[in-house]
C-alpha cells in the first residue's frame, strides 16, 4: 500500500526557515518523479516544487523559486522541502504527492497524495 | 503561463441530479495533462480523472471528463451525497516542467 507521511510542520516567524519531510513507502520511491503541493488556509490548491526521481533535476513555482529547496533522498525513501526566508504568504498545509507508474520525470497529475503538515508562518 | 478558470465557484444541487464543472484555459493545452481532483473537507485531493477523460482507479463511472483546446468540463451524471465537496482541474505543463490548478469549484448541498 502507497503511503505518503509529511512532518515537520509547524510555527515560524517571518524570515525563518524549516524542513519538511515525505517519508514514502509500498512503491519504488527512486523510479517516480515527486512534488510538493501546497494550500493555504480556506485557498485552493498551488503547486510549489517538483523533482526527478535521482533527484538530478528540480523544478519551483516562481513564489518560492531562490527560497525553497527541494531534494530527496533515495536510500531513505524520503522527500525534503527546505523553506528559507519564510513570509506570512507561505501558511499553508503542505503536501507530498507522486505521479501514477512510469513517471520518473515528469509528474502530470497525482494519484497519491499525504495528509498534510501545516507550516504557519508569524509572529 | 497556463492560468485555468473553474466555473461556477459554487454550485447548489440536490441528489440525484446531474452536475457539469467548467475548467477553461487562457490558451490550448495538451488533452494528455489535464487531470479533475476531489477534496473534501478536511482530506487531501483524490485524483478522479486524467488524460481530459481517463477516470482513475476505483472512480465511479458516474465521473465523466471532457473536452479540448480551452475548455474541458468534469460531470457527474447522478449525484451521490458523498459527491458533495470541492473540485479542481490541474493541468502539467512540460517546458519548463510545472502545473497549474483552477482555484476550485465548491459543489453544495441544496
Amino acid at each position: 500500500e502507497v503511503q505518503l507521511l509529511e512532518s515537520g510542520g509547524g510555527l515560524v516567524q517571518p524570515g525563518g526557515s524549516l524542513r519538511l519531510s515525505c517519508a514514502a513507502s509500498g512503491f519504488t520511491f527512486a523510479n517516480y518523479a515527486m512534488t510538493w503541493v501546497r494550500q493555504a488556509p480556506g485557498r485552493g490548491l498551488e503547486w510549489v516544487s517538483g523533482i526527478s526521481g535521482s533527484g538530478g533535476t528540480t523544478h519551483y513555482a516562481d513564489s518560492v523559486k531562490g527560497r525553497f529547496t527541494i531534494s530527496r533522498d533515495n536510500s531513505k525513501n524520503t522527500l525534503y522541502l527546505q523553506m528559507n526566508r519564510l513570509r506570512a504568504e507561505d501558511t499553508a498545509v503542505y503536501y507530498c504527492a507522486k505521479p501514477p507508474p512510469a513517471y520518473t520525470y515528469s509528474f502530470p497529475h497525482f494519484d497519491y497524495w499525504g495528509q498534510g503538515t501545516l507550516v504557519t508562518v508569524a509572529s | 503561463e497556463i492560468v485555468l478558470t473553474q466555473s461556477p465557484g459554487t454550485l447548489s444541487l440536490s441528489p440525484g441530479e446531474r452536475a457539469a464543472l467548467s475548467c477553461r484555459a487562457n490558451q490550448s493545452v495538451s488533452n494528455t495533462y489535464l487531470a479533475w481532483y476531489q477534496q473534501r473537507p478536511g482530506q487531501a485531493p483524490r485524483l478522479l480523472i486524467y488524460g481530459v477523460s481517463s477516470r482513475a482507479t476505483g472512480i465511479p463511472d458516474r465521473f465523466s471528463g471532457s473536452g479540448s483546446g480551452t475548455d474541458f468540463t468534469l460531470t457527474i451524471s447522478r449525484l451521490e451525497p458523498e459527491d458533495f465537496a470541492v473540485y479542481y482541474c490541474q493541468h502539467y505543463d512540460s517546458s519548463p516542467p510545472m502545473c497549474s490548478f483552477g482555484q476550485g469549484t465548491k459543489l453544495e448541498i441544496k
